[in-house]
């Protein structure tokens, strides 16, 4: 079974600073996905970025980026010049390639940008 | 392109009371989930449909909960007797079958409230 755990309920950072958050996770297939959603208040999930476990280079979506280490079974997402909108709920999410195709979701961090 | 539809977006009822969500997911998008976000965790997927047939429930409460996806596009889910723990948003997501990551596009929600 796949496992994800996000250690930070809560952060917080200053407008146009960089913010990491936290993601580990546990499975035991070979070839799976991970993911990062942004859940902002009262409004619905969105994609912000993706990785494939085969994949050694790290996945960058403008100013989101991932660091993902495989073998410490790590993934975290790196937000630089963090803006006001960037404030919402942060889900890490793995899911295996093949079979059932569900997502997997930690806890989710509470990100809060501050002006 | 329209975006996955859900209504209600908010119910509140009573324990033992019956419910119902609907879901109408993106056009031409073959799979739908069904997840259960309680307050403070990350959605946990209830049940998934390939087109009309039902690929993973194994974490449907069968005993009072049911889902159905007539003709492969709409889908309900149906909460009869309800308990209070069933307090959660209930997301549907839907995802095109076959595409490279088969990414989940979510609805905005039906926030349930048990008494």
């Amino acid at each position: 079974a796949q496992t994800v755990t996000q250690s930070q309920p809560e952060m917080s950072v200053q407008e146009a600073e960089t913010v990491t958050l936290s993601c580990t996770y546990d499975t035991s297939e070979n070839n799976y996905y991970l993911f990062w959603y942004k859940q902002p208040p009262s409004r619905q999930m969105i994609l912000v970025i993706r990785q494939e476990a085969y994949k050694q280079q790290n996945a960058t979506e403008n100013r989101f980026s991932v660091n993902f280490q495989k073998a410490a079974k790590s993934f975290s997402l790196k937000i630089s010049d963090s803006q006001l909108g960037d404030t919402a709920m942060y889900f890490c999410a793995s899911r295996s390639e093949g079979g059932s195709e569900k997502l997997v979701f930690g806890k989710g961090t509470k990100l809060t940008v501050n002006p | 392109e329209a975006g996955v539809a859900q209504s209600p977006r908010y119910k509140i009822i009573e324990k033992r009371q019956s419910v119902a969500f609907w879901c109408n997911p993106i056009s031409g998008h073959a799979t739908l989930y069904w997840y259960q976000q309680i307050l403070g965790q990350g959605p946990k997927l209830l049940i998934q449909f390939q087109n009309n047939g039902v690929v993973d429930d194994s974490q449907l409460p069968k005993d009072r909960f049911s889902a159905e996806r007539l003709k492969g596009v709409d889908s309900t889910l149906k909460i009869q007797p309800a308990k209070l723990e069933d307090s959660a948003v209930y997301l549907c997501a839907s995802s095109f079958y076959g595409s490279a990551y088969n990414e989940q596009f979510f609805g905005p929600g039906t926030r349930l409230t048990v008494l």
